[in-house]
């Protein structure tokens, strides 16, 4: 089936720096990439949408400038937090449409981000 | 509307026992509904789907219904498992490829 590969699984950083997450589609093209943010003990809430060749799509209330993302090809989708804070930890996924009917979205596996 | 960050509901079966887990979904215009499982530090994993022309599926021990009368998803887990232990989210989506977006979720907590 359609896999994303997510890494990296776990991430500890310190204030101030910036951390990237990235989002592989392994056997299939992603055109599309969705990217949630999920606090302990609450949903995934969808942060952006991200389009091979184009700009992403960020929901209200997000920061673009703080959460750049990146899709430079059909397989790959890049998430940085920039000049992370602690408020930042939290647990981040990606998902992409499945190309064939049936199975909607593949997701990834997550990454825990903690910042100290 | 998006889902609002409210702590999770718990829902305790008895094993063996079916399960009944409900969501409200918010948009009149959604026409594709999933049913997630996610287990601690996990990824969500796909359970079953439903489109809105239809009100019921069926999948292996697992049941969804949809009531768009009343914008209401059910998904029913018959003879829970110990396994059954995770997360269970609802999404809804507008249109195929579109954002999903998830539903509160619920914690199913499986007693011996």
């Amino acid at each position: 089936g359609a896999v994303v590969s997510q890494h990296p699984s776990w991430v500890i950083c310190k204030s101030g720096t910036s951390v990237k997450i990235e989002c592989r589609s392994l056997d299939f093209q992603a055109t599309t990439m969705f990217w949630y943010r999920q606090f302990p003990k609450q949903s995934l809430m969808l942060m952006a949408t991200s389009n091979e060749g184009s700009k992403a799509t960020y929901e209200q209330g997000v920061e673009k400038d703080k959460f750049l993302i990146n899709h430079a090809s059909l397989t790959l989708s890049t998430l940085t937090v920039t000049s992370a804070h602690p408020e930042d930890s939290s647990f981040y996924i990606c998902s992409a449409p499945v190309p064939t009917t049936g199975d909607g979205y593949t997701f990834g596996s997550g990454t825990r981000l903690t910042v100290v | 509307g998006e889902s609002v960050g409210l702590h999770l509901p718990t829902l305790s079966v008895q094993e063996g026992d079916n399960s009944i887990i409900n969501c409200a979904y918010s948009n009149s215009a959604s026409d594709y509904f999933i049913w997630y499982k996610q287990e601690s530090g996990k990824g969500p994993q796909f359970i079953i789907d439903i489109r809105s022309n239809m009100d019921k599926r069926q999948g292996q021990r697992v049941t969804v219904l949809l009531n768009k009368t009343v914008k209401h998803l059910s998904l029913q887990i018959a003879a829970t498992q110990p396994g059954d232990s995770a997360v269970y989210f609802c999404a809804e989506n507008i249109r195929r490829d579109d954002k999903i977006i998830f539903g509160k979720g619920t914690r199913l907590h499986i007693l011996p």
